[in-house]
């Protein structure tokens, strides 16, 4: 069974210029999350969707950043514009709903320069 | 204060050591209970899997939960190099989101 694959795996990008990461969580599971990942720090939630309802965008910067999950599937999550602070590896994970067994994918590591 | 708090390492050991990572936790409602290893440049990589207290065994691999110390535990039999990363402890309340630990570097020297 495949896991879940994100892409692009590296990102280098000037500042204020937009960036989108893409997400395919294992088949079946109805809960998405982004998240954000710094160097030395434990993984911050971006956002939580169940299905293609987004059930927890309390962290997310919505001046800069959004989300999608059409169908409730795949997923997008885009930055705009981009700022040197966003300089992260992004991560997503997908599980069965209300379980907290999460699997992450490799993640995104974004450069802004 | 975090509501998961983990110390930070390195924690450095010698091949077959026992190791004990740790973590301690604030929220009461947390009922799952979740290690993960990553290593450098990679995706966190679910250990352990633990539903409210008890212990549970995988291997080399014992993951303890203590509900009313707030206190989590991941110990590790027979460490190889190959052990060296960073653990990584998450928790959750059912339908939540995982809140994670800072993280623990740990190094196996052969």
């Amino acid at each position: 069974e495949a896991g879940v694959v994100q892409s692009p795996r590296y990102k280098i990008i000037e500042k204020k210029q937009p960036v989108a990461f893409w997400c395919n969580p294992i088949s079946g599971h109805n809960t998405l999350y982004w998240y954000l990942q710094n160097l030395g720090q434990g993984p911050e939630l971006l956002i939580r969707y169940e299905n293609e309802e987004a059930v927890d965008d309390s962290q997310l910067p919505k001046d800069r950043f959004s989300a999608e999950r059409l169908k409730g599937v795949d997923s997008t999550l885009k930055i705009q514009p981009a700022e040197l602070g966003d300089s992260a590896v992004y991560l997503c994970a997908s599980s069965l709903s209300g379980q907290g067994e999460a699997f992450f994918g490799q993640g995104t590591r974004l450069t802004v320069v | 204060q975090k509501e998961v708090e983990q110390d930070p390492g390195p924690l450095s050991v010698p091949e077959g050591a026992i190791v004990s990572l740790n973590c301690t936790y604030s929220n009461s409602a947390f009922q799952y209970f979740m290690w993960y290893r990553q290593y450098s440049r990679k995706g966190p990589e679910l250990l352990m899997y633990t539903y409210s207290s008890g212990n549970k065994e995988d291997g080399r691999f014992t993951a303890q939960v203590d509900k009313s110390s707030k206190y989590i535990s991941l110990f590790i039999r027979d460490s190889q190099p190959s052990d060296s990363a960073t653990y990584l402890c998450a928790m959750s309340k059912y339908g939540n989101k995982l809140v994670f630990g800072a993280g623990t570097i740990l190094r196996v020297k052969s």
